[in-house]
């Protein structure tokens, strides 16, 4: 089974510019979630979409990110425009069911892309 | 609201000797908790996870966690470890099953001495 795919791994802008990734989750994942980890911190969750709808965007700064999971299956992380402390690694993740406490489900992690905002 | 504290953002042990990582966490309602190991470059890897069955939980790599409530505690612990197991460790909790995002920990960087 192939794993949750990122792309870029690498990327290094100035800042004000933009900059989008890519994520491909698990096939079959009904779930999939955008992290943000800065150097030294630990993962924070920046959007949640079941399916290709939004279940939570509470900690995304939507003044200048945006996301979209468009047919439910991929999706694209987007920054205009990019600041310094946005520098960051972006973590995509997936699981396999819908939200609810029934469930216990693993979230399974790509490699990431690493921003760097110069 | 969830939240974790991870006790120590560098730990060091020698090979063979026990490992302990420590973990507490603050929930409103019934935890689901989590650790995830990291290494260099790579994405995050599930070790093991408490789903409220058996307090005392088995991951994978010999480790293994026990959820104490009366402490808030979820604490990773490796009777041996190996060089191998020099990596970044996280722990997460969740009120959704883990299906709802997680809130991580600021992470605890293990060193392994020969």
């Amino acid at each position: 089974e192939a794993g949750v795919a990122q792309s870029p791994r690498y990327k290094i802008i100035e800042k004000r510019q933009s900059v989008a990734f890519w994520c491909n989750p698990i096939s079959g994942h009904a779930t999939l979630y955008w992290y943000q980890q800065i150097l030294g911190q630990g993962p924070k969750l920046l959007i949640q979409f079941q399916n290709n709808g939004v279940v939570d965007d509470s900690q995304l700064p939507k003044d200048r990110f945006s996301a979209e999971r468009l047919k439910g299956v991929d999706s694209t992380l987007k920054i205009q425009p990019a600041k310094l402390e946005d520098s960051a690694v972006y973590l995509c993740a997936s699981s396999p069911r819908t939200s609810g406490r029934v469930f216990s489900d693993t979230q399974y992690f790509g490699p990431g892309t690493r921003l760097t905002v110069l | 609201a969830q939240s974790v504290t991870q006790l120590g953002s560098h730990v060091s042990v020698s090979e063979g000797a026990l490992v302990l990582l420590r973990c507490n966490y603050s929930s409103s309602v019934p935890p689901y908790l989590f650790w995830y190991v990291q290494y260099p470059n790579q994405g995050l890897q599930l070790l093991l996870k408490y789903t409220s069955a058996a307090t005392l939980v088995k991951g994978i790599n010999g480790f293994e966690a026990e959820f104490k409530k009366s402490e808030t505690s979820f604490h990773l612990t490796k009777p041996s470890a190996h060089m191998s197991d020099a990596a970044e460790y996280f722990c997460a909790v969740s009120a959704g099953g883990g299906a709802d995002g997680l809130t991580f920990g600021k992470g605890t960087h293990l060193i392994i001495q020969p």
